[in-house]
């Protein structure tokens, strides 16, 4: 059981450039959801899923997209990089929103975009 | 959005003494949690808080869910080195289209000075 797992664990991108980020889950997990964690700025959620097939934007959604084709897949995309988008993207995820939202994260992904 | 004033934004103690911090809100939350951060990982679960007025332990780490719903605090007992990270609370209310998502604070730098 790996619990979550992101992929790549670091990127350097040029400003223009795309890539995606994948967010692994073996818990089968219902809920997940990716933020972006910035110097003092604590966890900014970005986009959520609440199952297969469903996304929703988060507090910061803006230049990214997501997809959640899979219940174990949360995949995070970002169509023409920014240096604002330089940053530490966590993924999680719980069971099912219950009330008992106790989420799992990732390791993060540790993006700079040059 | 909601937002979440968590203090003090960091801390420089000696191993050994007592640390409190907290979080608070103008608007009412159902759940608290407290989470830890290592640095270059993810966030840790600590406690998880689900009814005002809730006192929970976890070893050394104390937290309680306020009256008011409104803030949490967490003390960690004689600290030692290995308390050394940022502390984050988190809160989720539960209602209409915000039942799946948490709103974090900034978090708090802990220093432990051996």
């Amino acid at each position: 059981n790996a619990g979550v797992t992101q992929t790549p664990k670091f990127r350097v991108l040029k400003t223009g450039q795309s890539m995606t980020l994948l967010c692994a889950q073996d818990m089968n997990h219902e809920y997940m959801y990716w933020y972006r964690q910035d110097p003092g700025m604590g966890l900014r959620l970005i986009h959520y899923s609440v199952g297969e097939g469903t996304t929703a934007k988060g507090e910061v959604p803006d230049g990214y997209n997501v997809s959640r084709l899979k219940k174990q897949n949360f995949l995070l995309g970002l169509e023409s990089a920014a240096p604002s988008q330089t940053s530490v993207y966590f993924c999680a995820s719980i069971p099912r929103a219950t009330g008992y939202n106790e989420q799992f994260f990732g390791p993060g992904t540790r993006l700079t975009v040059l | 959005g909601q937002q979440l004033n968590q203090s003090p934004q960091s801390m420089f103690i000696q191993e050994g003494e007592d640390v409190s911090m907290n979080c608070t809100s103008s608007s009412i939350f159902n759940t608290w949690l407290w989470y830890k951060q290592d640095p270059g990982e993810g966030p840790v679960l600590l406690i998880a808080l689900y009814k005002a007025g809730e006192l929970t332990s976890n070893g050394r780490l104390t937290a309680q869910f306020g009256i008011t719903r409104k803030d949490s605090f967490l003390n960690i007992s004689a600290s030692i080195p290995s308390d050394v990270g940022i502390y984050f609370c988190a809160g989720q209310r539960n209602s209409g289209g915000s039942n799946y998502k948490l709103t974090f604070g900034k978090g708090t730098l802990l220093t432990v000075n051996p």
